[in-house]
């Protein structure tokens, strides 16, 4: 496909159960971003990949997420004993170089997965 | 409070008019990204502004950027229903984008 897809598109579980949230970029973006968009919270991001490697896991809420990245390609997030704060859309964005001020490098969105936490 | 603010929050117009949405940031802008999302889907691009005093189109939607006012303005002529969804400005930090708070617009015939 030409576009970043993510999967499953919608996701419910029970607290304290582990997900996983895959994302496959287009083809030949070095750069890989998660974000997270709850109600009331705006978009924010979670964690920038470059290739294989993390630079930025700032946005990373807290040690129950992880990520990784493989062959320069898909992405997984993790998210272990879900809770239900962490009910929101979960989005994935590829650009061919990593963000950076002053220059111009449109990020590409996937759909999201719909994360419900009951 | 939020780096970048929206405003308005929500906006509800009548098909045919006019209208604009801004975006203000509290810190010095490297350029500005205006994105717009529909329900249940990603976020579409919709422009890069680079440059203070930029001005770019696509279709019916102008944006501009004002550096020495941190901001920039969307605006939207001749509103249609295609037109209605979540406006979101980013703006790049660092490694990343930052967003704004997001403009809910709906238009109705």
């Amino acid at each position: 496909g030409a576009g970043v897809s993510q999967s499953p598109s919608n996701k419910v579980t029970e607290k304290g159960k582990d997900v996983e949230l895959r994302c496959d970029p287009i083809s030949g973006h070095t750069a890989l971003y998660w974000y997270r968009q709850s109600l009331g919270q705006g978009l924010e991001f979670l964690i920038y990949f470059q290739g294989n490697s993390a630079p930025d896991k700032s946005g990373l809420p807290s040690d129950r997420f992880s990520a990784e990245r493989t062959g320069g390609s898909v992405s997984t997030l993790t998210i272990q004993r879900t809770q239900q704060e962490d009910s929101a859309v979960y989005l994935c964005a590829s650009s061919l170089e990593g963000i950076r001020e002053l220059s111009y490098n449109e990020q590409f969105f996937g759909p999201g997965t719909r994360l419900t936490v009951l | 409070s939020q780096e970048l603010e929206q405003s308005p929050q929500s906006l509800i117009v009548q098909e045919g008019k006019n209208l604009t949405i801004n975006c203000t940031s509290s810190k010095t802008l490297y350029g500005l990204y205006w994105y717009k999302q529909k329900y249940g889907e990603g976020l579409i691009f919709l422009m890069m502004l680079q440059k203070g005093g930029e001005e770019k189109s696509h279709e019916k939607i102008t944006a501009k950027l004002d550096e020495k006012k941190q901001q920039s303005s969307l605006h939207i002529t001749a509103s249609q229903p295609s037109h209605a969804g979540i406006y979101l400005c980013g703006a790049p930090r660092a490694d990343k984008l930052i967003f704004g708070t997001g403009t809910r617009l709906q238009v109705f015939p």
